[in-house]
């Protein structure tokens, strides 16, 4: 079966510090891994994804993601963290196959201080 | 369109009724997707489309529940006979390819209330 996790409900950073939501995952095969952020009232927006190569993954608005197969892992990071960025994160994973459903993690809020 | 839009945005429905809710997915996009996003929590899949046939309706919670894309584009998501425990937002997602590795783009959401 498929699953992600996210272990934290929230968190909290410092505009101008580095901000990492986690993500880990289970699934067979080679996963395809995704990023979603979601704003009040409004639809999920895409921000990134892991298919293969590379697994440090660079996406919309200063963010990346780091897979790590070792770990099942794929954890979002963004160097320096704006207030703007304060949202709901969702992390996602889907294995190859003809129907594309994503699995989704239970979110994760960000709260970016001034 | 330039997105993914759903009507209607609210919906308020009484136990029992029976609702429809709409998807309008982006021009061109042979796969549509349903999720139900309960509060608190993350979507969850419900049902899916590769132009008008349905191949993947396993996550419909009930036989109240059913759903249709008759032309391969807009499509409908029926629940009848609605109960609180159907309260959520609704999520539908489209994208460009049939399975592989794009990603889907997302509409607003309907928010449904069950009273």
């Amino acid at each position: 079966a498929q699953s992600v996790a996210q272990p934290e409900d929230q968190v909290n950073v410092a505009e101008g510090n580095p901000l990492t939501v986690k993500c880990t995952y289970s699934v067979s095969g080679n996963p395809y891994l995704f990023w979603y952020v979601q704003y009040p009232n409004r639809g999920l927006q895409f921000l990134l994804k892991y298919i293969t190569g590379d697994n440090l993954v660079k996406g919309s608005y200063g963010f990346e993601a780091e897979f790590n197969k070792s770990q099942t892992s794929f954890h979002l990071k963004k160097p320096s963290a704006l207030v703007s960025d304060s949202a709901l994160y969702f992390c996602a994973v889907r294995r190859w196959s003809n129907t594309g459903k994503l699995i989704f993690g239970q979110g994760t809020t960000l709260q970016v201080k001034p | 369109g330039a997105g993914v839009s759903q009507s209607p945005r609210y919906k308020v429905a009484k136990r029992g009724q029976d609702v429809a809710l709409r998807c309008d997915p982006i021009s061109g996009h042979v796969s549509l997707f349903w999720y139900q996003q309960a509060l608190g929590q993350g979507p969850e899949f419900l049902t899916y489309f590769q132009n008008e046939a349905q191949l993947d309706k396993s996550g419909l919670p009930s036989d109240r529940f059913f759903a249709e894309r008759p032309e391969g584009s807009v499509s409908t998501l029926k629940i009848q006979r609605t109960q609180q425990e159907d309260s959520a937002v609704y999520l539908c997602a489209s994208s460009s390819a049939r399975g592989g590795a794009v990603e889907q783009f997302f509409g607003p959401g309907t928010r449904l209330t069950v009273l």
